[in-house]
């Protein structure tokens, strides 16, 4: 089975300052990690990923996320928030091990960039 | 990528009627997914439909509610019959990558509300 928690339903930063938005995973085998973005009345846009290899992933629009396999995290960061960055952030998990295709995803977690 | 459309964008319906909601994709894909977004809630899959099969329902959706239909590979459509208040969502198709680990791309969604 694989589940995703994301424990923040909302976080608040100021813009100019870090943000970063908390995912954690459960999966059998290895996991395949993704994040989404969703924008008001708008579908879920792809920001980035993690399959293997280099535990930072860098995405789109100046965001990463680090990969930390022993506190089963994918944390999302990035290093000065904007307030345009203020949407609906969903987290995604599928087992690589087979099983689903399908991913599991996160509640969202809601970002408020204060400017 | 891919890019998908969706129609209606939004509908306000009354109780009892029902809304076929249409998704189009502009390349060949095996699997379309058809999600449900509550107010305030995550993503939560009704279905998978492949074309020339009878598509897969998710525990708790089930096909005289939900009838879908993929009559090729690059379209599909989702009807949510005899509709009630709390069938208000926002409904989403969604394709996936060639791969396991490719990630999923999301139509614009359809904004259903039902008096």
């Amino acid at each position: 089975a694989q589940s995703v928690a994301q424990p923040e339903d909302q976080v608040n930063v100021a813009e100019g300052n870090p943000l970063t938005v908390k995912c954690t995973y459960s999966v059998s085998g290895n996991p395949y990690l993704f994040w989404y973005v969703q924008y008001p009345n708008r579908g879920l846009q792809f920001l980035l990923k993690y399959i293997t290899g280099d535990n930072l992933v860098k995405g789109s629009y100046g965001f990463e996320a680090e990969f930390n396999k022993s506190q089963t995290s994918f944390h999302l960061k990035k290093p000065s928030a904007l307030v345009s960055d203020s949407a609906l952030y969903f987290c995604a998990v599928r087992d690589s091990s087979g099983g689903s295709y399908i991913p599991t995803f996160g509640r969202g977690t809601s970002l408020i960039v204060h400017p | 990528s891919a890019v998908i459309s969706q129609k209606p964008s939004r509908d306000i319906c009354q109780r009892g009627t029902s809304l076929t909601i249409q998704c189009q994709v502009d390349s060949q894909v095996t699997m379309m997914f058809w999600y449900r977004q509550q107010p305030g809630q995550s993503l939560t899959l009704i279905a998978t439909a492949n074309q020339g099969s009878e598509a897969t329902y998710e525990s708790g959706f089930v096909i005289d509610k939900f009838p879908i239909s993929r009559p090729n590979l690059t379209f599909s459509t989702l009807t949510v019959s005899n509709m009630s208040p709390e069938d208000s969502s926002i409904y989403l198709c969604s394709v996936e990558g060639q791969f396991s680990y490719n990630e999923q791309f999301f139509g614009p969604g359809t904004r259903l509300t039902v008096l």
